[in-house]
């Protein structure tokens, strides 16, 4: 089956430092999704990509998606405190309902 | 809030047992997933359905079933507990023609 890397599996860094994480595939998407979970909840939708190329900013967050397909990355800018926690990318291969397949996730904590 | 509604929210039982996790996708939305999160793991895919019907499977034990009733709401059955399916159980409902996950704050199983 189709399987996600995602790397680092853990950051520790200092707060206004600038953050950057990856995900790569074996397999081409067509959509990718980074997520966010806190501590105790459900994880929340930060950024969505649906094209090759494409680069997606919300606030202090960029993503993009690769351009081979099998590949996108998540840039968080000069981070604060509340950037703790696990981020997910996740990827599928169409919008026709099939699963998404989600990276084994990244741990950001942040020190004051 | 993801307006996916889950609950119960904390569940503690015993090995052996059976539990029923119930979940309400967002309004509109016809497609359910379910997903299974281990202490400091990523999210592993159990079963979607859609509009009533299994539309897709995962890593999801025999001990474990689901369905999706006329009203839209899931139900994910789990029985024989074992001490390992303690997790939080996320579900999550998808909007028509959009391949974004909106998931709810998740049910946590605890089994002694």
């Amino acid at each position: 089956g189709q399987q996600l890397n995602q790397s680092p599996q853990s950051m520790f860094i200092q707060e206004g430092e600038d953050v950057s994480m990856n995900c790569t595939s074996s397999s081409i998407f067509n959509t990718w999704l980074w997520y966010k979970q806190d501590p105790g909840e459900g994880p929340v939708l930060l950024i969505a990509l649906y094209k090759a190329g494409e680069l997606t900013s919300n606030g202090r967050l960029t993503a993009q998606f690769g351009i081979t397909r099998k590949d996108s990355f998540l840039n968080i800018s000069a981070s604060i405190p509340s950037d703790v926690g696990i981020y997910f990318c996740a990827g599928q291969l169409d919008n026709a309902g099939n699963m998404l397949t989600f990276g084994g996730g990244t741990r950001l904590m942040v020190k004051p | 809030d993801s307006g996916v509604t889950q609950t119960p929210k904390h569940l503690i039982t015993a090995t052996g047992q059976r539990v029923t996790l119930r979940c309400s996708p967002r309004s509109g939305d016809l497609s359910v997933y379910w997903y299974q999160q281990s202490l400091d793991q990523g999210l592993q895919f159990l079963i979607q359905y859609y509009n009533g019907e299994e539309r897709a499977k995962g890593n999801i034990l025999e001990r474990f079933s689901a369905q999706q009733f006329p009203d839209l709401h899931s139900e994910l059955n789990l029985s024989s507990l074992e001490l390992g399916d303690s997790a939080l159980y996320f579900c999550a409902s998808r909007g028509q023609n959009t391949g974004e996950l909106f998931f709810g704050e998740g049910s946590r199983l605890t089994v002694l």
